[in-house]
């Protein structure tokens, strides 16, 4: 089946600059995480949705980054006033919530943002 | 104090050995242990999941978890050269919510 994807795979933008970077989870997963990954580093949580919800933004670095689900499925991510300490691979996870313990994220293929 | 540390390596280890790759935390609160594979390039793909202490064998992987410790290990036995990769090792604290906090990851190379 298909897995988590994220669009663009690749964003080139200017200092200063809107984007935003999508990511569709997979079917009937409720959980969503974002992710942003820097060089030589792990994966660095930003904010994590259960349905609609934000249920927890605490990785945000910022006000500058904001995301929605709307739907409960689809999530956008989005970077305001972009500076070059943004870029980074932003992932976005997927997880299927229940009362079992197994608790796997499926990651997504990621988005190269680099801010010139 | 780094929440999640790992030697970042190179770690090299012969085709046919054992690598042992190693991760300690700092919340011991911490419940979930995790151990990711990230080629390079790729996203991270979960290669093994620990919650009591003691050892969990999957095939080749076996996940070590001491609490006391706050020390979690993955050993790879009969290394190939396709578990040439970086190793992430990844922590949560409790249910319900399943944030990652993630270490630096251990990049380790099988030498054929």
């Amino acid at each position: 089946g298909a897995g988590v994807s994220q669009t663009p795979s690749n964003k080139v933008t200017e200092k200063g600059k809107y984007v935003e970077l999508r990511c569709d989870p997979i079917s009937g997963h409720t959980a969503l995480y974002w992710y942003r990954q820097s060089l030589g580093q792990g994966p660095e949580f930003l904010i994590y949705f259960q349905g609609t919800g934000a249920a927890d933004d605490s990785g945000l670095p910022n006000d500058r980054f904001f995301a929605v689900r709307p739907e409960g499925s689809v999530s956008t991510l989005k970077i305001q006033r972009t500076e070059r300490g943004d870029s980074a691979v932003y992932l976005c996870a997927s997880r299927w919530t229940s009362g079992r313990r197994n608790n796997e994220q499926f990651f997504g293929p990621g988005t190269r943002l680099t801010v010139l | 104090q780094k929440e999640v540390e790992q030697n970042s390596g190179p770690l090299s280890v012969p085709e046919g050995a054992i690598a042992s790759l190693n991760c300690t935390y700092s919340d011991r609160g911490s419940q979930s242990f995790f151990w990711y594979r990230q080629y390079s390039g790729k996203s991270p793909e979960l290669i093994m999941f620990i919650y009591s202490n003691g050892d969990k064998e999957d095939g080749r992987f076996t996940a070590q978890l001491n609490k006391a410790s706050q020390y979690v290990s993955l050993l790879i036995r009969d290394s190939q050269p396709s578990d040439s990769a970086t190793y992430l090792c990844a922590v949560n604290v409790g249910f319900g919510n399943e944030k990652l906090t993630f270490g630096t990851g251990t990049r380790l190379t099988i030498i054929p």
